[in-house]
């Protein structure tokens, strides 16, 4: 029974470029939400974060939308560069507990 | 460098053998997590300390798999009788409080010969 899914495993985009990385989710008591990034060897990095009382989030290059009635978000990085190649995770949190990871999503940023 | 520490970085171990890993949390941080991560997967839950207290575990917390935080500091996470399936990544990671972004440490990495 997986809760966050991610279902595609990998993204290729051109630098510039608009990076468009989804995530569903079925449990909907969860009312937080974040975005990592992993580069290989080294843990996970905070990202971004969305609570559900809203539904966008934006820092920098990087916004989180949220759509609560489809249990979906999306993690938009504009504009796309080489560094932001990496594994990306969403993950999700109900009332403080535990989270949620989803399986990951490998991007690929293309010079 | 005040980030998540975690000792050892890799270990090679026999099966059968126990096993424990340290995990130091940013100063402050009341909240530490414990996760376990294999190949093409996310960060699966094992476990979480609000301070000293455990409040929550995971299924995949076998009973060979005991977490302890003494003094609500750092952390150690033991594997006793450790078996194939354990070989995975062991990754610790701190935060302020409840919903509150997690930060974390580098790993374990745990292989089973």
């Amino acid at each position: 029974d997986q809760q966050v899914k991610q279902n595609s495993p990998s993204l290729s985009v051109q630098e510039g470029r608009i990076s468009i990385l989804n995530c569903d989710y079925t449990n909907s008591m969860f009312d937080y939400f974040l975005w990592y990034k992993k580069y290989p060897a080294e843990g996970p990095t905070f990202l971004i974060s969305i609570s559900s009382i809203k539904d966008k989030n934006e820092d920098g290059r990087f916004t989180v939308f949220l759509n609560k009635s489809a249990k979906h978000l999306s993690l938009h990085i504009v504009p796309s560069q080489p560094g932001d190649s990496a594994v990306y995770f969403c993950a999700a949190s109900a009332y403080g507990q535990n989270f949620v990871f989803g399986p990951g999503t490998r991007l690929s940023v293309l010079p | 460098d005040t980030g998540v520490s975690q000792n050892p970085r890799h270990k090679i171990t026999k099966r059968g053998q126990n096993v424990t890993f340290r995990c130091d949390p940013i100063s402050e941080h009341n909240r530490l997590y414990w996760y376990r991560q294999t190949l093409g997967q996310g960060p699966e839950f094992l476990t979480y300390f609000q301070n000293e207290a455990q409040l929550e575990k995971s299924r995949l917390l076998s009973d060979r798999f005991s977490a302890e935080r003494p003094k609500g500091s750092f952390s150690t996470l033991e594997i006793q009788r450790t078996e194939q399936g354990d070989s995975a990544m062991y990754l610790c990671a701190s935060s302020p409080s409840a919903n509150q972004p997690q930060h974390f440490g580098d790993g374990t990495r745990l292989s089973i010969l």
